[in-house]
């Protein structure tokens, strides 16, 4: 079974609204957790880097006032696409880290319609 | 930063053998990960190459050479399920992971 699951697995929201998307580590606690994006046929670009209880660090380009990252537990991290456009429509990944492991989620799918 | 490289496209016959080619170039090396994605679904873990040598798990081996910035992974007794895209990653010092574009295989009958 799933080690990190991630929660939507599909969401269909309105162009302006907000959707949050959480990664879960089901039975370790993870160091860190990390982020990515990926749109069709293009490979996972990293958008940012989750540490419990301190800020993330985003990746060049990447707005952090757009895509808030809270990581209030060692178990759970959240995605937050804040006033989402078409274009935020994309395959969002997360994975955390438990020693030299990494282990990846499910994935959720966001469409703004 | 890092410059990832590996074919777009491979196709190969059932049964078959398969390379994938992987160069990479980083400031911080600290292991190189292969990753199977199918389509719409997250990618599965595959191997992971931190020294230089082949590592082997079934019908999947992966090589590292860390002096030339090479790995490849090869993929023996293919099978149509095997019909995936491969995606090699460099993890570095800080554990981020910086993925390749992926190469898309396609196994024929």
């Amino acid at each position: 079974g799933a080690v990190v699951s991630q929660h939507p697995s599909w969401v269909i929201c309105k162009s302006g609204t907000s959707v949050k998307i959480e990664c879960r580590s089901l039975d370790f606690q993870a160091t860190t957790m990390f982020w990515y994006r990926q749109f069709p046929k293009q490979s996972l670009m990293l958008m940012a880097t989750s540490n419990e209880g301190s800020k993330a660090t985003y990746e060049q380009g990447v707005e952090k006032d757009k895509f808030l990252i809270n990581h209030a537990s060692l178990t759970l991290s959240t995605l937050t696409v804040t006033s989402a456009h078409p274009e935020d429509s994309s395959f969002y990944i997360c994975s955390a880290r438990t020693g030299n492991t990494i282990y990846f989620g499910e994935g959720s799918w966001l469409t703004v319609v | 930063g890092q410059n990832i490289d590996q074919p777009t496209e491979m196709t190969a016959t059932e049964g078959a053998i398969v390379q994938i080619n992987c160069t990479y170039q980083t400031s911080g090396f600290n292991g190189l990960f292969w990753y199977q994605q199918h389509a719409g679904e997250a990618p599965t873990f595959l191997s992971y190459n931190v020294l230089d040598g082949l590592e082997e798990k079934g019908r999947f081996s992966s090589f590292l050479s860390r002096s030339k910035g090479y790995s490849y992974l090869l993929l023996k007794e293919l099978q149509m399920k095997d019909s995936a895209s491969y995606l090699c990653a460099v993890r570095e010092r800080d554990y981020k992971l910086s993925f390749g574009a992926g190469t898309t295989v396609t196994v024929r009958a």
